[in-house]
C-alpha cells in the first residue's frame, strides 16, 4: 500500500465507549498529524508528531489521546466523547521541515451518539 | 478568529471557462501558501503552492497569485474541466513553523457542461 491509510473509515460510538482511530503512512515521512474537520469549519490542527515525539497539542481536550509508536503509525484514542466531537478526523504526514506539503488520508468519519 | 478566510462557499463555472477561487488572510507572519483539492470520500490532495517571495506560480492549468499588500491570494483554473469539481482549501503557514498549517473553510467548485 502507498500513501496514508486510515481505519476505520466510519465509526459510530456512544458517549461512554472507548475506541481508536488508526493511521499508517508508507511515504517515509517523519511528521504525522491529526486534523479535525467539522461541518462548515476549517480543518483544525489537533496534534503533531515529529520523529515520534509530540511537538504540538492544539489545546485538545484530554478525551482525545494520541499515540505515535513509530514514524509510520499514529493512533487517536477516543474516550468519553461528546456529540459535538462528531466530525471527520484526518491524518496527514509530511517531512518535518521545508515546504511542508501534507499528504492526507481519506479520513475517519466519527459519529458520537 | 479565522486567520484564513474563503468567503465564497461555492462557485459554479461552465466547462472551458476560467475558475477563480479567492482566499484572504490576516496574519502577516504567513510566508507560504498552499491550495488543496478534496473530492468526496477522499482526503485533501496538494495542488499548488506559493512562497511569499513570489507573486505568481503556475503549474499547467493552475495558477496561484499572491498579493501581499492586500493579504489576498487566488487560484485560477484555465480552462475549467468537469473533473475539477471539488472543494478547494486555501492554507497558510507562519514563518519558522513548518508544521502549523492554517486552513480556510473551503470553496466548493462545480464545473458544469
Amino acid at each position: 500500500e502507498t500513501g496514508v491509510t486510515q481505519t476505520p473509515r466510519h465509526l459510530v460510538m456512544g458517549m461512554t465507549n472507548k475506541k481508536s482511530l488508526k493511521c499508517e503512512q508508507h511515504l517515509g515521512h517523519n511528521a504525522m498529524y491529526w486534523y479535525k474537520q467539522s461541518a462548515k469549519k476549517p480543518l483544525e490542527l489537533m496534534f503533531v508528531y515529529n520523529f515520534k515525539e509530540q511537538t504540538e497539542n492544539n489545546s485538545v481536550p484530554s478525551r482525545f489521546s494520541p499515540e505515535c509508536p513509530n514514524s509510520s503509525h499514529l493512533f487517536l484514542h477516543l474516550h468519553t466523547l461528546q456529540p459535538e466531537d462528531s466530525a471527520l478526523y484526518l491524518c496527514a504526514s509530511s517531512q518535518p521541515s521545508g515546504a511542508n506539503v501534507l499528504t492526507f488520508g481519506a479520513g475517519s468519519r466519527l459519529t458520537v451518539l | 478568529d479565522q486567520q484564513v478566510k474563503q468567503n465564497s462557499p461555492s462557485l459554479s463555472v461552465q466547462e472551458g471557462r476560467i475558475s477563480i477561487l479567492n482566499c484572504d488572510y490576516t496574519n502577516s507572519m504567513f510566508d507560504y501558501f498552499l491550495w488543496y483539492k478534496k473530492y468526496p470520500a477522499e482526503g485533501p490532495t496538494f495542488l499548488i503552492s506559493i512562497s511569499s517571495i513570489k507573486d505568481k506560480n503556475e503549474d499547467g492549468r493552475f495558477t496561484v497569485f499572491l498579493n501581499k499588500s492586500a493579504k489576498h491570494l487566488s487560484l485560477h483554473i484555465v480552462p475549467s474541466q468537469p473533473g475539477d469539481s471539488a472543494v478547494y482549501f486555501c492554507a497558510a503557514r507562519p514563518t519558522g513553523t513548518a508544521s502549523k498549517l492554517t486552513f480556510g473553510t473551503g470553496t466548493r467548485l462545480q464545473v458544469t457542461l
